[in-house]
């Protein structure tokens, strides 16, 4: 079964500074798909970025980019240039070749201080 | 925004009773998905559906039933609320299979607290 790690349950970071939120992940398949998922306190949950595993390029999303490492399983989620809007529980998931469901990491509650 | 809602948007029911939860969508998306979310669990999914009256089962499904009999509602049905099932209900919609569109959208959330 497909497994989804976020080591940090918190992290903080300075307005207008870079953060970086780890992801790990445990799968067989060979094509599958991640996301970074935004929770804020509205509990509304919001695409940040996505990224296709067959795909080398790492995927950015104006100040949102991903270090994809497809050997080590690793999409990680980098914010530059922090602002007090990006507080909020951060969600890293997988969705896997003909897997339909996402399967969740436990998140990362992110803190911006001005 | 995708084009999703969920009602009620907060529940509050007493043990034994059951309890439907609707999601509705806009979007004609063929696979809608109900998800929970607790603290130290991420979310978790309970059923999806793939079509209309076809849905499977998620990896939380015992004591929820689903239906879907139009594609853009599917229902969430908690048989016999328990305490254990007060939880943020998430439905959330997709259209895999087509370039670019297998992101899962989310509505908004159901609280739900069972006393």
């Amino acid at each position: 079964a497909q497994t989804v790690t976020q080591s940090q349950p918190e992290m903080s970071v300075q307005e207008a500074e870079t953060v970086t939120l780890s992801c790990t992940y445990d799968t067989s398949e060979s094509d599958y798909y991640l996301f970074w998922y935004k929770q804020p306190p509205s509990r509304q949950m919001i695409l940040v970025i996505r990224q296709e595993a067959y795909k080398q390029q790492n995927a950015t999303e104006n100040r949102f980019s991903v270090n994809f490492q497809k050997a080590a399983k690793s999409f990680s989620l980098k914010i530059s240039d922090s602002q007090l809007g990006d507080a909020a529980m951060y969600f890293c998931a997988y969705s896997g070749g003909s897997n339909y469901k996402l399967t969740f990491g436990k998140g990362t509650l992110l803190t911006v201080n001005p | 925004d995708a084009g999703i809602t969920q009602s009620p948007r907060h529940k509050v029911t007493e043990t034994g009773t059951p309890v439907t939860l609707r999601c509705h969508q806009t979007e004609n998306h063929r696979y809608m998905y109900w998800y929970r979310q607790d603290p130290g669990h991420g979310l978790r999914l309970i059923h999806y559906s793939y079509g209309v009256k076809d849905t499977d089962k998620g990896e939380v499904s015992d004591g929820y039933s689903v239906s879907r009999s139009k594609t853009e509602d599917f229902l969430l049905t908690l048989e016999s609320a328990t305490s254990s099932q007060t939880s943020v209900y998430f439905c959330a919609i997709s259209d895999w299979g087509h370039m670019g569109t297998d992101t899962q959208y989310f509505g908004p959330g159901t609280r739900l607290t069972v006393l």
